[in-house]
Order: structure tokens, then C-alpha cells, then sequence
């Protein structure tokens, strides 16, 4: 059974530019979650969809979106990208109701 | 509260000894903790979980106790190998709900 999928694994982009970057869930897995990891703030969780609905968000300006399709996979979006943004960018995902929650690998995001 | 610069606490062993990582959690309301092990370059990756309900739960080489009183968690890796050197993170849940609230990690380093 294949794991999170995330793509692109690597990506540099400048600032004021924005991204998106692209979830694959554990297959039947409706419940799909992004986390943003830094030096500073270490893991810090962004928002989580389940069923194409955004059930929770986490403290993040309005700049960082998602959204998930009608097959679970998951985009999350970085608008009007700032230095600050660099960062990885975790996706995670569980079953209806359950509460194991397996990561991907992560996007490395660089801005500059 | 919001850290800056999060310091990470390192943990040295040798190997096949035994590893003791601590972990306090904030939210009393929580009732669902996970450890999970984060290597160089990847995401983090599921080792146990517990449920507030019970103070102890054993899988291959580790174990989890959960202090509710003291709201402290602690991961218990039994005879420590090279393979085990990373960072730990303990994270705290609701049940049913998809928002996990990480500690901020310790490295484990094994001495040969």
C-alpha cells in the first residue's frame, strides 16, 4: 500500500510568487491535513479537509489556502510568497474517524 | 505562545543502551498522543500512539507512558542502534479530530 504521496519534493521560488503544492492521501484515506515545519516554529498545522470540506484551520494568514478533490488528493496554496514562507511543507493523512495520522515526505519550500 | 529559535534538546546514548525521551503536553483536554521519529531530509514517521484512557502501551523495542496528573508523555526505546538516531516528536490530539499540536522534538544521538 503506497504511503503520502507529495510533490514536487524540492522547489525554489521568489518572493510575491505563489505555489502550489500537491497531496496524494494513503488510498482510503479521506482525511487530509497540511502542516508547515520551520527551525524556528518547528511543526505547525495549517488546516485539514476531509470529504472536499475544510473542517479546521490552523493560524495562518488568509495567504495559505487548500483545498481536496472528490478523490481525497489535497492541494495546499501559497499566495504572495514572503521569505518567511520557506519552510516543509507536510501532508498527512488518516481514515474517517481514525485517529493514526501517517505523514509524506514533505515539499522543501525556498523563497527568495 | 509562539517560540523563536526553538531550541532542540538532544538526548546521547550508547548503543544498546536503553532511551528515555520526555515529552510535557499542554492541553488537559487532549486524550490522544502519538511519538513519531523524524530522519534527516524526511517526514515524520508514526512509532506509537496511546489513548488518555490508558498509562502505558508497549510495541516492538518501545514504550509509551502517560503521566495525565503531570501531563507528560515519555517514549521508551529499549537496546538503542544507529538506525535510531533522529528526531522525536510527541503530539497531542482529540479523538476522532485531525489536528495535532506537536512538542518541539528531541535529537537522539547513538555513540558507537
Amino acid at each position: 500500500k503506497a504511503g503520502v504521496t507529495q510533490t514536487p519534493r524540492y522547489l525554489i521560488k521568489t518572493r510575491g510568487q505563489q505555489v502550489t503544492l500537491s497531496c496524494s492521501p494513503i488510498s482510503g484515506h479521506r482525511s487530509v491535513s497540511w502542516y508547515q515545519q520551520t527551525p524556528g516554529q518547528g511543526l505547525q498545522f495549517l488546516f485539514e479537509y476531509f470529504s472536499e470540506t475544510q473542517r479546521n484551520k490552523g493560524n495562518f494568514p488568509g495567504r495559505f489556502s487548500g483545498r481536496q478533490f472528490s478523490n481525497s488528493r489535497s492541494e495546499m496554496n501559497v499566495s504572495t510568497l514572503e521569505l518567511g514562507d520557506s519552510a516543509l511543507y507536510l501532508c498527512a493523512s488518516s481514515s474517517a474517524g481514525g485517529n493514526t495520522i501517517y505523514f509524506g515526505e514533505g515539499s522543501w519550500l525556498t523563497v527568495v | 505562545g509562539e517560540s523563536v529559535g526553538l531550541h532542540l534538546p538532544t538526548l546521547s546514548v550508547q548503543e544498546g543502551d536503553n532511551s528515555i525521551i520526555n515529552c510535557a503536553y499542554s492541553n488537559s483536554a487532549s486524550d490522544y498522543f502519538i511519538w513519531y521519529k523524524q530522519e534527516s531530509g524526511k517526514g515524520p514517521q508514526f512509532i506509537i500512539d496511546i489513548r488518555s484512557n490508558m498509562d502505558k502501551r508497549q510495541g516492538q523495542r518501545v514504550t509509551v507512558l502517560l503521566n495525565k496528573t503531570v501531563k507528560h508523555l515519555s517514549l521508551q526505546i529499549a537496546a538503542t542502534q544507529p538506525g535510531d538516531s533522529a528526531v522525536y516528536f510527541c503530539a497531542e490530539n482529540m479523538e476522532g479530530a485531525q489536528k495535532l499540536v506537536f512538542g518541539q522534538g528531541t535529537r537522539l544521538t547513538i555513540n558507537p
